[in-house]
């Protein structure tokens, strides 16, 4: 099946520099990638994904980027402030028949120093 | 948020007792799924359904059972909890077509002494 790995597990920034979160997944034929944003005691939300049909998503702050060829993909996010402190969760599926499994990373806690 | 609700929203029982955590939604979507979320872990699938009465095993499925007898509501039982299943069950419903994305509820912590 497949596995997706994330990096790194925790990861801290000034309010307003730049934040990047890093997923690899292990099967080619995964052709969904979906980031999820999951704040203390909340239920993860949905903030951006991409098809495998594209390189790069944006919108607004935060853009997410997909290298097919080396199974990887990233999320990332400009001019931080304190709201973007939550865990971040990357996940990839493969979008084919009744199977739609998401496989998640085991995600990322950011925290946005003011 | 989409409409999903889960019930009960906190449950604590002991080791062998029948657990059953219930999602509800009211979007008509035809496909739901359990995930548990265990810090280290991410969320994993233990079950998803594509329509009623039809249900497949997730990454996660030892100790778990699920039903569902209707479109809105997507039942997981366990039999007879054990510590282990300790955790927070998310509960999520899928779009339609070709695109995947995945909304979910509000969750349940569930505590297994």
């Amino acid at each position: 099946g497949e596995n997706v790995e994330q990096h790194p597990s925790t990861l801290s920034v000034q309010e307003g520099d730049s934040a990047v979160i890093k997923c690899t997944y292990s099967d080619s034929a995964s052709n969904y990638f979906p980031w999820y944003k999951q704040e203390l005691g909340k239920r993860p939300q949905l903030i951006i994904d991409i098809r495998s049909n594209v390189g790069e998503k944006k919108d607004q702050r935060i853009a997410v980027t997909l290298n097919k060829t080396a199974k990887h993909f990233s999320l990332h996010i400009t001019e931080t402030q304190p709201e973007d402190s939550a865990v971040y969760f990357c996940a990839a599926a493969i979008s084919s028949g009744s199977a739609r499994q998401l496989t998640f990373g085991s995600g990322t806690q950011l925290t946005v120093l003011p | 948020d989409a409409g999903i609700t889960q019930s009960p929203r906190h449950k604590v029982t002991e080791t062998g007792t029948p657990v059953t955590l219930r999602c509800h939604q009211t979007e008509n979507h035809r496909y739901m799924y359990w995930y548990r979320q265990d810090p280290g872990h991410g969320l994993r699938l233990i079950h998803y359904s594509y329509g009623v009465k039809d249900t497949d095993k997730g990454e996660v499925s030892d100790g778990y059972s699920v039903s569902r007898s209707k479109t809105e509501d997507f039942l997981l039982t366990l039999e007879s909890a054990t510590s282990s299943q300790t955790s927070v069950y998310f509960c999520a419903i899928g779009g339609q077509g070709a695109y995947n994305e995945q909304f979910f509820g509000p969750g349940t912590r569930l505590t297994v002494l």
